[in-house]
């Protein structure tokens, strides 16, 4: 089944960047597109990023763009987000999700999630 | 960007109810809509992919209906395990956006 672990979250201050990584497995990791979700405090999850299975196309949210990349190398079934200026309104647990197909599906499948604290 | 709304904002109901939560769309997803469940501390869990097919493994006690811009979640019989927050969501166009949530709890 779907296997996916997050992890490079932790504390870090305002207009630092950080980088998460997420590996996959139990699935064909280069057939599919995916994502990045994250969820604040309290809040409801807040879709972030998407990336086609070859990498060659990839989409952001309007809070993210510019400051966000998303990336994957299939050769070691591991996708990326490259986080630069980060905000206090950037703290959140972040997701990877498998998409339901190459691009532009749902986030089918979810991973357990890690924690990115923004803070001085 | 397209704006998500559901209704109720949480509910209260008893075991074996019948609960209908609802989700509109600013504009027209097509089907091109996904119902997400949340258990505190946990992920988001897959229930419902175009408006109306089950995710693989979801019990058939959850259903889907609607297109356009209306669409809805449905609990045939709610049990213990289904005390939980959910989620509606588009991906009919970027950026794909999320519902507030409804929370639903024990009577």
């Amino acid at each position: 089944q779907v296997q996916l672990e997050e992890s490079g979250g932790g504390v870090v201050q305002p207009g630092r960047s950080l980088r998460l990584s997420c590996a996959a497995a139990g699935f064909t990791f280069t057939s599919y597109g995916m994502h990045w979700v994250r969820q604040a405090p309290g809040k409801g999850p807040e879709w972030v990023a998407v990336i086609s299975s070859d990498g060659g196309d990839k989409y952001y949210g309007d809070s993210v763009k510019g400051r966000f990349t998303i990336s994957r190398d299939n050769t070691k079934n591991t996708l990326y987000l490259q986080m630069n200026s980060l905000r206090d309104e950037d703290t959140a647990i972040y997701y990877c999700a498998k998409d339901s197909r190459r691009i532009s599906g749902y986030p089918q499948g979810w991973g357990q999630g890690t924690l990115v604290t923004v803070s001085s | 960007d397209i704006q998500m709304t559901q209704s109720p904002s949480s509910l209260s109901a008893s075991v074996g109810d019948r609960v209908t939560i609802t989700c509109r769309a600013s504009q027209v997803i097509s089907n091109y809509l996904a119902w997400f469940q949340q258990k505190p501390g946990k992920a988001p869990k897959s229930l419902i992919y175009a408006a109306s097919t089950l995710q693989s493994g979801v019990p058939s006690k959850f259903s889907g209906s609607g297109s356009g811009t209306d669409f809805a979640l449905t609990i045939s019989s709610l049990q213990p395990e289904d005390f939980a927050t959910y989620y509606c969501q588009q991906y009919y166009s970027y950026p794909f956006t999320f519902g507030p949530g409804t929370k639903v709890d024990i009577k």
